[in-house]
């Protein structure tokens, strides 16, 4: 099992807000930073550090984390929102990295 | 701009090696993690390792004792070896720049990927 523990699929309404969440026990003391992935593409990073958005990024993009959980938002998602969504941290060592086992955004 | 470029045979052997090189442009390999991270097919990323600009070298402790990890900065080149590959290693390879700063780490940069398949 994955120590960064996502659930496997979510969905949103067009123009709603959708929260994807990553847990494990690292987060209580290391940032993630979250990636999407659209299908045949290279993973593209959308939020990193406590809630930084690379240049070019929407801002309807954001994190937050609290206790063993880090957070992305979607506000008001969109159809090109649809695409699958990794975190990445360390493990619970500390000493390596890992991703989530990946979120599969549906957006009705 | 930087940009990645994975390189090396798409097509690997069962008990062979698997070795890719991926080619920085657009700036300095120093000063930096360079990663490489895969995706077998229909499935999650999976991070492999990274090796610093220096040398020092992070693996996968379930991969640990197949790859290494090296770096050229006088190409701006650093690779991948993975030892004894089976067709559990079929996967899209990517590198990746990781950046590491006030505690955060991400990729910032990634090369578009290459599928490697192991097969006799």
């Amino acid at each position: 099992s994955s120590e960064l523990t996502q659930d496997p699929a979510v969905s949103v309404a067009l123009g709603q807000t959708v929260r994807i969440t990553c847990q494990g026990d690292s987060l209580r003391s290391y940032y993630a930073s979250w990636y999407q992935q659209r299908p045949g593409q290279a993973p593209v990073l959308v939020i990193y550090g406590r809630d930084n958005r690379p240049s070019g990024i929407p801002d309807r993009f954001s994190g937050s984390s609290s206790g063993n959980t880090a957070s992305l938002t979607i506000s008001g998602a969109q159809a090109e929102d649809e695409a699958d969504y990794y975190c990445y941290s360390r493990d619970s060592s500390g000493n390596h990295l890992m991703f989530g086992g990946g979120t599969k955004l549906t957006v009705l | 701009q930087v940009q990645l470029q994975e390189s090396g045979p798409g097509l690997v052997k069962p008990s062979e090696t698997l070795s890719l090189t991926c080619t920085v442009s657009g700036g300095s390999i120093s000063s930096y993690y360079w990663s490489w991270i895969r995706q077998p097919p229909g499935k999650g990323l999976e991070w492999i390792g990274y090796v610093y600009y220096s040398g020092n070298t992070n693996y996968n402790p379930s991969l640990k004792s197949r790859v290494i990890i090296s770096v050229d900065t006088s190409k701006n080149q650093f690779s991948l070896k993975l030892t004894s590959v089976t067709a559990a290693d079929t996967a899209v390879y990517y590198c990746a720049r990781e950046v590491y700063s006030y505690g955060n780490r991400y990729f910032d940069y990634w090369g578009q990927g290459t599928l490697v398949t192991v097969s006799s």
